[in-house]
């Protein structure tokens, strides 16, 4: 059990383009979730699948935002038309329905949009 | 989720007890508390929960008084690599946390 991963660990963009991060969670935890940390703030909660079901999203989550977990394994967030705004630390994590009080955070995605 | 209450900042010295409060008065009847700590630049990490009962796991101690509209995470020898941001959350089962500011705790040689 290697913990959670993302990929890539840093990325520089450009206003306007789209950008992707991956998730791969611990193996067999079936819940993951999505947050965004911005400087000097708390993590804040963006999504949650069960499996390969979205079954919550926050309002944080605009239309330019779309997350995916095909097959209930790794998940994908994909930003669309970045904004300066968007420049964050992107946060995975996951738990399993044995342990469901604890969530495995990776060790996150920090976007910074120019 | 009920909020939580915690002071911005806080210090201890090295191989000290690090006592860290928070307060959730408006906590309901099936609201677990959890304390995440989050060194820097990493991902938030778990240390430990409970209900109302006290309850110590190898990182720490958890006390929850008996109305549970407070409780305190205690390290009981606090070591330079403790420094980190703790987080104290209240919520129900699964879903997702809810994190505060949470309090800068910083350990001194």
């Amino acid at each position: 059990d290697t913990g959670v991963s993302q990929d890539p660990r840093h990325k520089i963009t450009k206003r306007g383009q789209n950008v992707t991060f991956r998730c791969d969670p611990i193996s067999e935890h079936n819940r993951l979730y999505w947050y965004r940390q911005t400087l000097g703030q708390g993590p804040e909660f963006l999504t949650y699948f069960q499996n390969e079901a979205q079954l919550e999203k926050s309002r944080l989550l605009s239309d330019r935002f779309s997350a995916e977990r095909p097959k209930g394994s790794f998940s994908t967030l994909e930003i669309q038309r970045t904004e300066q705004g968007d420049s964050a630390m992107y946060l995975c994590a996951s738990s399993s329905a044995g342990t469901i009080y604890e969530q495995y955070f990776g060790p996150g995605t920090r976007l910074t949009v120019t | 989720d009920a909020k939580t209450t915690q002071p911005t900042s806080m210090d201890c010295a090295e191989g000290r007890a690090a006592n860290l409060p928070c307060n959730h008065s408006t906590i309901s009847g099936n609201e677990y508390v959890y304390w995440y700590r989050q060194i820097h630049s990493q991902g938030p990490q778990y240390i430990i929960h409970g209900l109302k009962n006290n309850e110590t796991n190898e990182m720490a101690s958890l006390i929850i008084t008996e109305d549970r509209k407070s409780s305190t995470l205690i390290l009981p020898h606090a070591t330079l690599r403790d420094t980190a941001v703790y987080y104290c959350i209240v919520r129900v089962g699964a879903q997702k946390l809810v994190f505060g500011q949470g309090t800068r705790l910083t350990i001194n040689p």
